[in-house]
């Protein structure tokens, strides 16, 4: 199985400031006969179900705000968000969905 | 309107069955796979395993085998997830998620069923 690594675990930012979040695969998630990263990235406020922020590693989902941006190729990608808004607390999951079972980071808490 | 409903908060004892529901509305059911999603109290999120929609063939993640099972009822676009001979270690949420068309990430999330077993 793909062991995919956050960090931080925990991130406090200032408002209208940059966080931004670090995702790390156990073996590449680039699948080079279409050169595309199978890694997402997931919002999941308290008492909510994730919601999909990013997909191919930095393809935004259709309504997420552009401050939400993702990076990164291969085992190493991030996740930035710029000018950070009070809504944007949560956690913030990776996934990988290169292979089966898809795996999950072990999540990063984002506070203000 | 595009959405995912899951049946309600179960509490069961130790050793009995339980069955969520998950209803979908506002696309065609069978163009989607249907993707279970179990998340621990203040844990982190793990794959369960998912169902073709369109064959009602379902895959189970490594120990997700035996005791759960996934089935559809596309009469009325709705997928399931039975647990048979509930654990202790079952006390979770229960996500349907769906995935988008060929692949495993998931753009329409259900809000999720707490099961409890507790005697």
């Amino acid at each position: 199985d793909i062991v995919m690594t956050q960090s931080p675990d925990s991130l406090a930012v200032s408002l209208g400031e940059r966080a931004t979040i670090n995702c790390k695969s156990s073996q590449s998630v680039l699948y080079s006969s279409n050169n595309k990263n199978y890694l997402a990235w997931y919002q999941q406020k308290p008492g909510q179900p994730p919601k999909l922020l990013i997909y191919w590693a930095s393809t935004r989902d259709s309504g997420v705000p552009d401050r939400f941006s993702g990076s990164g190729s291969g085992t190493d990608f991030t996740l930035t968000i710029t000018s950070l808004q009070a809504e944007d607390v949560a956690v913030y999951y990776c996934q990988q969905y290169y292979s089966t079972p898809v795996t999950f980071g072990q999540g990063t808490k984002l506070e203000i | 309107q595009v959405q995912l409903v899951q049946s309600g908060s179960e509490l069961n004892q130790p050793g009995a069955s339980v069955k969520v529901s998950c209803k979908a509305s506002g696309y065609t059911f069978s163009t989607y796979d249907m993707n279970w999603v179990r998340q621990a109290p203040g844990q982190g999120l793990e794959w369960m395993g998912w169902i073709n929609t369109n064959t009602g063939n379902p895959t189970y993640a490594q120990g997700f085998t035996g005791r759960f099972v996934f089935f559809l009822d596309t009469s009325v676009s709705t997928a399931y997830l039975q647990i048979n001979s509930l654990e202790a270690e079952d006390n979770a949420v229960y996500f349907c998620a769906r995935g988008r068309q060929g692949y495993v990430y998931f753009d329409l999330w259900g809000r999720g069923t707490l099961v409890t077993v507790s005697s």
